[in-house]
């Protein structure tokens, strides 16, 4: 099955730095991949996706491709906010059948202002 | 649409006691998932059902807990004499399966979530 391992947190930045959150997955076949994010309090919502190979997600500032060759998608943004602060989970999904997502453990961002 | 909604939304029982949680997803989703998310934990697969079809099942579900569809719209989720090791947010999703040239892309819409406590 699908398996996801992303950088260990917590990371902590100040306002306006730059972010990386890496991710890399095994899989079978070519799955699409997710990441969701968790604000406290709240419930997963998800942030950007990428179906297939060199498709970049994009959403909010943030941005992720899907790079086949790596089986990587690393989650990057140009300038945090506060309002950034939030756990952030990398998923691929299941090539076939359920299509079901495969979570990692989440990374946890603290941005402070 | 008012998205996927969880009742209740926190549970706080005695161990040994049975617990049912209710979803109900988007109208036009046909598919329907049940999580599990630990603290400080990334959500683990429990569940799927196509319409009323509960097609997959995680090494996970023990024979304590069951989950029914029975009309492909709302679903429960049933856990049998709880053990403190059953404490845990549940989380269901939907989503409604489309391809486009030939890809799928299904995106889950995940509900609030139903935190249980077992004493």
């Amino acid at each position: 099955g699908n398996s996801v391992t992303q950088m260990e947190g917590p990371v902590t930045l100040s306002e306006e730095a730059f972010l990386t959150i890496n991710c890399t997955y095994t899989a079978t076949g070519y799955p699409s991949l997710f990441w969701y994010v968790q604000y406290p309090g709240e419930g997963l919502q998800l942030l950007l996706k990428a179906t297939k190979a060199d498709d970049k997600g994009s959403n909010k500032g943030f941005e992720a491709t899907y790079r086949k060759e790596t089986t990587s998608f690393h989650l990057e943004k140009g300038s945090v906010q506060v309002s950034d602060s939030a756990v952030y989970f990398c998923a691929p999904a299941s090539f076939q059948g359920a299509q079901k997502l495969v979570f990692g453990q989440g990374t946890r961002l603290t941005i402070n202002p | 649409d008012t998205g996927v909604s969880q009742d209740p939304r926190h549970k706080i029982t005695k161990r040994g006691q049975n617990v049912t949680f209710r979803c109900d997803p988007i109208s036009e989703h046909n598919r329907l998932y049940w999580y599990r998310q630990t603290l400080g934990q990334g959500p683990e697969f429990l569940t799927y059902f196509q319409n009323e079809a509960q097609l997959e099942k995680s090494r996970l579900l023990s024979d304590r807990f069951s989950a029914e569809r029975p009309k492909g719209s709302f679903s429960t989720l049933e856990i049998q004499r709880t053990e403190q090791g059953d404490s845990a947010m549940y989380l269901c999703a939907s989503s409604s399966h489309r391809l486009a040239g030939g890809v799928g892309a299904n995106v889950l819409t995940f509900g609030a979530g139903s935190r249980l406590t077992v004493l």
